[in-house]
């Protein structure tokens, strides 16, 4: 049971260039998250999928689109990648229907932009 | 907007002393409370979880107080072992299926 997959694990880009970071769960679950964190600022929350065929904005969408593919994949872009955007994302998952429930974390993508 | 404010930001403890956590909300429908423990080079993991309808859980060593009318909830941490030196993150949600909102995270250093 793979749970929460990420790739790439690292990356490096130069200011400008596109890229985008895919992630993918096996639990079944409706909602899909995308956070970056960044030394004394926490996770903080990009974009969220509530269920399939919704995106909404977080706290800090600004330079970045998602795509909820399917029930399994959410990936997130970076159009034109700035150094403010060197950071770890890490997406996850939690079941999203029902009582409230614990997300599943990914091991995380390490983006660096020079 | 929803806001989760965590104190302190790094906490140094002695081995086998308590370790205290706090973390304040703003938004007042938020009603499920998780802590989330991030050991180095790994993504955050569930510790204990509390839903608005009680005020407080505990699971061995860990325990969770909430304060609905103050908006604030704590994380309690006894007899600490070198093992739980870790980043560890409160965050609040609203529904199951919505926003989970995090706070800056406090990083816990048990010393032997």
């Amino acid at each position: 049971n793979a749970g929460v997959t990420q790739t790439p694990k690292f990356q490096v880009l130069k200011t400008g260039q596109s890229m985008t970071l895919q992630c993918a769960q096996d639990m079944n679950h409706n909602s899909m998250y995308w956070y970056r964190q960044d030394p004394g600022m926490g996770l903080r929350l990009i974009y969220y999928s509530a269920s399939e065929g919704t995106t909404d904005k977080g706290e800090v969408p600004n330079g970045y689109n998602v795509s909820r593919l399917n029930k399994r994949e959410f990936s997130l872009r970076l159009e034109s990648a700035a150094p403010s955007q060197t950071s770890v994302y890490f997406c996850a998952s939690r079941k999203g229907t029902g009582s409230n429930t614990e997300a599943f974390f990914g091991q995380g993508t390490r983006l660096t932009v020079v | 907007g929803e806001n989760v404010e965590q104190h302190p930001s790094t906490l140094s403890v002695q081995e086998g002393d308590s370790a205290v956590i706090k973390c304040t909300y703003s938004d007042s429908a938020s009603n499920y409370f998780p802590w989330y423990k991030q050991e180095l080079g790994k993504g955050p993991q569930l510790i204990i979880d509390i839903r608005s309808n009680v005020g407080e859980k505990k699971d061995q060593r860990i325990a969770v107080t909430l304060n609905k009318t103050a908006k604030h909830f704590s994380l309690h941490i006894t007899e600490t072992q070198p093992e739980d030196s870790a980043v560890y993150f409160c965050a609040a949600s609203r529904n199951q299926g919505g926003k989970l909102i995090f706070g800056q995270g406090t990083e816990l250093s048990v010393k032997p």
